[in-house]
C-alpha cells in the first residue's frame, strides 16, 4: 500500500459544530503532517508528528487540535471554526530523517479534505 | 527568511509543445529541491527530488535541473499533453536536526495545455 488516504473528501460544517478529519497510511512512515491550502496558494504547514509525538506546531489556533493515536493514523479535530478556515486540508507522511540515512525523505500527500465552514 | 519564487505564474501552451518552468530559492542550509504536480482540488504528487550533488533528474517527459550555486531550478516538460494541465510547485527543504522535514513551497505555476 503506497498511498495516503483522507476522509471525508468533502465536509461542510457550521461554526458551532465539532468534526474530525482523518488521515491514514500503511507505508510504515513515522512522520505525518497536516497542511492547509487556500485556493491558488501553496500548502501551509500546520502540524508535524514524528514517532507519534507532536514535533512542530506552526502557531495554529487552538480550534484545530491534532491527534496521532498510532503510527498509521492522524486526526485533526475541528471546533468553533471560522469561515476563513475554509480550505483544502492535506495530510502527508514520510519516513523519518535518521542520522546516516538518506539525505531526504519524500513526503507523500493524500488527496485532501475540502472543508467549507458556513 | 526561506523563500521560493516561481515563474511564470501561469502559462498556456498548445498540446505537443515543450515548456520550461523556473524556480529560484533562498533556503539555507539547502538539503533538497522537489517538483510536485498538483491537480485542482487534489494533493501534490512528487515528480522529482534532487540533492545539492545532482544537477539533473528525469521522470518520463519531465526533466528537472538544479544549479545549487545560483540557487535556481527548472522543470522542462516535453511534448505536452492535455493531462499535464495542473499547478507545478517547486518545494525546497532545508537541512535540519529533527526527524521530520520542513518544506518551503513556491506559489506554483499554473499550466494549461490546450488543443
Amino acid at each position: 500500500d503506497t498511498e495516503v488516504t483522507q476522509t471525508p473528501k468533502h465536509l461542510v460544517m457550521g461554526m458551532t459544530n465539532k468534526k474530525s478529519l482523518k488521515c491514514e497510511q500503511h507505508m510504515g512512515h513515522r512522520a505525518m503532517y497536516w497542511y492547509k491550502q487556500k485556493a491558488k496558494k501553496p500548502p501551509e504547514l500546520m502540524f508535524v508528528y514524528s514517532y507519534e509525538k507532536l514535533s512542530i506546531n506552526e502557531s495554529v489556533p487552538s480550534r484545530f487540535s491534532p491527534e496521532c493515536p498510532n503510527s498509521s493514523l492522524l486526526n485533526l479535530h475541528l471546533h468553533a471554526l471560522q469561515p476563513e478556515d475554509s480550505a483544502l486540508y492535506l495530510c502527508a507522511s514520510s519516513l523519518p530523517l535518521l542520522a546516516g540515512g538518506p539525505l531526504y525523505n519524500e513526503q507523500f500527500f493524500g488527496p485532501g479534505t475540502r472543508l467549507t465552514v458556513l | 527568511k526561506n523563500q521560493v519564487e516561481q515563474s511564470p505564474q501561469s502559462l498556456i501552451i498548445l498540446e505537443g509543445k515543450n515548456c520550461t518552468l523556473q524556480c529560484n530559492y533562498t533556503v539555507s542550509p539547502f538539503s533538497n529541491l522537489r517538483w510536485y504536480k498538483q491537480d485542482t482540488g487534489r494533493g501534490p504528487v512528487s515528480l522529482t527530488i534532487m540533492t545539492f550533488s545532482e544537477n539533473t533528474k528525469s521522470n518520463g517527459r519531465y526533466t528537472a535541473t538544479l544549479d545549487a550555486d545560483t540557487k535556481q531550478s527548472s522543470l522542462h516538460i516535453t511534448a505536452s499533453q492535455l493531462s499535464d494541465s495542473a499547478s507545478y510547485i517547486c518545494v525546497v527543504s532545508a537541512r535540519n536536526t529533527g526527524t521530520a522535514s520542513k518544506l518551503t513551497f513556491g506559489t506554483g505555476t499554473r499550466l494549461q495545455v490546450t488543443l
